[in-house]
């Protein structure tokens, strides 16, 4: 099973600020089914990015997705106040699905 | 709209079973996969399986096999997750979500999660 490794754990920011959030996988992942989940208290997980870079429909641009192999990235440009939330990566491979632990971002 | 809405919030004893309905409306039933993700308090989100709803073809998240069937009622657009000999530790809010499979994969729309309480 490959393991996501999702850092930091919690990262405390200032509206306006950029945040860059990190997922390391323990083996190679196929850009194409990585992705990247918001979540807010009591609510479902919301598609943020998938294929490693594409915007979900509906989803701001200041939401960017990079990276390839091992290490994948998450990064959003200027932090809104609707934007504090944990984060979650996730990929497909070798029959399953598995995320990471998730970051969370908090106003600081 | 895409609309995946789940069934209500169940409390079952340890050992017993307990099965999750999720019924799909907005866009075509069997074209799409629905994979079944839960979470446990204050913790992150473990994938449990997955279904085609085109073939009934699924697919279990090794830890479960043997404790985890899904199904789909395709004349109803409803996939069901039954989790059996429940234990404490299956205490979580339980996800359904439409599983976009092919060239690149994701969950694009997500029920509104079911809690299942396990406890004596």
């Amino acid at each position: 099973e490959i393991v996501l490794t999702q850092s930091p754990g919690t990262l405390s920011l200032s509206p306006g600020e950029r945040a860059t959030l990190s997922c390391r996988a323990s083996q190679s992942v196929s850009s194409s089914y990585l992705a990247w989940y918001q979540q807010k208290p009591g609510q479902a997980p919301r598609l943020l990015i998938y294929g490693a870079s594409s915007r979900a429909t509906g989803i701001p641009d200041r939401f960017s997705g990079s990276g390839s192999g091992t290490d994948f990235t998450l990064t959003i440009s200027r932090l809104e106040p609707e934007d504090f939330a944990v984060y979650y990566c996730q990929q497909y491979g070798s029959s399953a699905w598995t995320f990471g632990q998730g970051t969370k971002v908090e106003i600081k | 709209q895409v609309q995946l809405v789940q069934s209500g919030a169940e409390v079952k004893k340890p050992g017993a079973s307990v099965k999750v309905s999720c019924k799909a409306s907005g866009y075509t039933f069997t074209s799409y996969g629905i994979s079944w993700v839960r979470q446990a308090p204050g913790q992150g989100l473990e994938w449990m399986g997955w279904i085609s709803a085109y073939n009934g073809n699924t697919n279990y998240a090794q830890k479960l096999q043997g404790r985890v069937t899904m199904t789909t009622d395709t004349s109803t657009s409803t996939a069901y997750m039954e989790l059996r000999s429940l234990r404490s530790d299956d205490t979580a809010v339980y996800y359904c979500a439409r599983d976009v499979f092919g060239a690149t994969s994701y969950f694009d729309y997500w029920g509104q999660g079911t809690l299942v309480t396990v406890s004596s």
